[in-house]
């Protein structure tokens, strides 16, 4: 089946220190890998996406890159701001977009 | 470009009552999906339309839940009796055909006492 496992949180860093949330995928097919990110009090916004092995998804300051080898989307930023503070989905699409498969979120909190 | 709305945007009501929300997706957008998001979780899909058909809603509890896109436009989603874990941010997306990205809206909170 099709599934998506992120690492767990609550995650809480301080300014300015770099970020990893590791993400995992199981999947039926080729699935495009997709990172959301939900500010509190909003809907989700996607931050980024990658459609095939090795191509990097990126934004913001925000990287990933579609690893099929090790099946992994793993989220990271090299200097965390503040206004980063939010919840971050890894998802998954497989049959054209038209099947979504959103993992659990990972909550980050940057201090000052 | 308009985004994703929907309404209302916090509803509280008590067990057994009933209650419906409204979304409007991007125009042109054929694909609408209705998502439950319990605190703590990721979104999980209940329904999806394309245009104005159910593609899917394996997940829908449908003794209590129901949804229609009657002009392939805007959807309402409703539960009749409203039970105290369907409280939720109830999440509407839509997605136009020619990509795989899903836009979403800013959700429902509804709080079930």
């Amino acid at each position: 089946g099709n599934s998506v496992t992120q690492m767990e949180g609550p995650v809480t860093l301080s300014e300015e220190a770099f970020l990893t949330i590791n993400c995992t995928y199981t999947a039926t097919g080729y699935p495009s890998l997709f990172w959301y990110v939900q500010y509190p009090g909003e809907g989700l916004q996607l931050l980024l996406k990658a459609t095939k092995a090795d191509d990097k998804g990126s934004n913001k300051g925000f990287e990933a890159t579609y690893r099929k080898e090790t099946t992994s989307f793993h989220l990271e930023k090299g200097s965390v701001q503040v206004s980063d503070s939010a919840v971050y989905f890894c998802a998954l699409s497989v049959n054209t977009g038209n099947q979504f498969y959103f993992g659990t979120g990972t909550s980050l909190t940057v201090i000052p | 470009e308009a985004g994703v709305a929907q309404s209302p945007r916090y509803k509280i009501i008590e067990k057994r009552q009933s209650v419906a929300f409204w979304c409007n997706p991007i125009s042109g957008h054929a694909t609408l999906y209705w998502y439950q998001q319990i605190l703590g979780q990721g979104p999980k899909l209940l329904i999806q339309f394309q245009n104005n058909g159910v593609v899917d809603d394996s997940q829908l509890p449908k003794d209590r839940f129901s949804a229609e896109r009657l002009k392939g436009v805007d959807s309402t989603l409703k539960i009749q009796p409203a039970k105290l874990e369907d409280s939720a941010v109830y999440l509407c997306a839509s997605k136009p055909g020619s990509t795989d990205t899903q836009y979403f809206g800013p959700g429902t909170r509804l709080t079930v006492l």
